[in-house]
């Protein structure tokens, strides 16, 4: 069973423009992480956030994380039409053998 | 590139048959899990091996199992194929306690 959800589950945005995407969950977690997927293949790591973080920056991502609430939200800033891909969230639950628990995802499109 | 490859790309079986999946992980990289993807959906966890010992697994019944060699690659078996194991199968690898997974680009089985 999927652990969380994505919100939107899509999205349509004009390039140079910032995307926005949402994520909850419903276990308590050590970390929680954002993944890209381009066409139905392999997944690339974006960035991990510690359950005791708050926010984080990569390059033009910025997640933020709030646990009392139990959701995640990844910024894209100054997006690209090479952006356009799936993006997931990901937990790894307290106590779990490490392994990755995937919302359903969100399909970006960003149109030059 | 992650440094994770999978084969074959694609494979088409029938109902009834057996699969074998492969995955060649990075050198040093003890740890694999293999995930299964609907489309449309997030990956879902099927098991994860470390040193050739499986230490988690999700919610898949006996018909999916898996092997990891000293080489650091890894096998997923899946007997009696049912239509609804028509999926992405991803495999993703990591260093021991690391928490960043390294993914390959996957296999599409489609079962008929």
């Amino acid at each position: 069973s999927q652990q969380g959800e994505e919100d939107p589950q899509a999205l349509s945005i004009q390039e140079g423009e910032n995307a926005t995407m949402n994520c909850s969950y419903k276990t308590s977690i050590n970390n929680l992480q954002w993944y890209r997927q381009n066409s139905g293949r392999g997944l690339v790591h974006l960035i991990l956030i510690r359950s005791n973080e708050r926010e984080k920056h990569s390059g033009r991502l910025r997640v933020t994380l709030d646990t009392s609430k139990k959701s995640s939200s990844l910024l894209i800033t100054a997006s690209r039409a090479a952006d356009t891909a799936s993006y997931f969230c990901a937990t790894v639950p307290s106590g779990s053998a490490r392994q990755l628990t995937f919302g359903s995802g969100t399909q970006l499109t960003v149109l030059p | 590139e992650t440094g994770v490859t999978q084969s074959p790309t694609h494979l088409i079986k029938t109902r009834g048959q057996q699969v074998t999946l492969r995955c060649s992980s990075q050198s040093g990289h003890n740890t694999v899990s293999w995930y299964q993807q609907a489309l449309g959906q997030g990956p879902q966890f099927i098991f994860q091996y470390y040193r050739e010992e499986e230490n988690g697994r999700g919610n898949f019944p006996p018909r999916f199992s898996g092997l990891q060699f000293p080489n650091y690659s890894s096998e997923l078996n899946v007997n009696a194929l049912e239509l609804d194991d028509s999926a992405l199968y991803l495999c993703a690898s990591k260093r021991g306690l690391e928490e960043t997974q390294y993914f390959g680009p996957g296999t599409r089985l489609l079962v008929l």
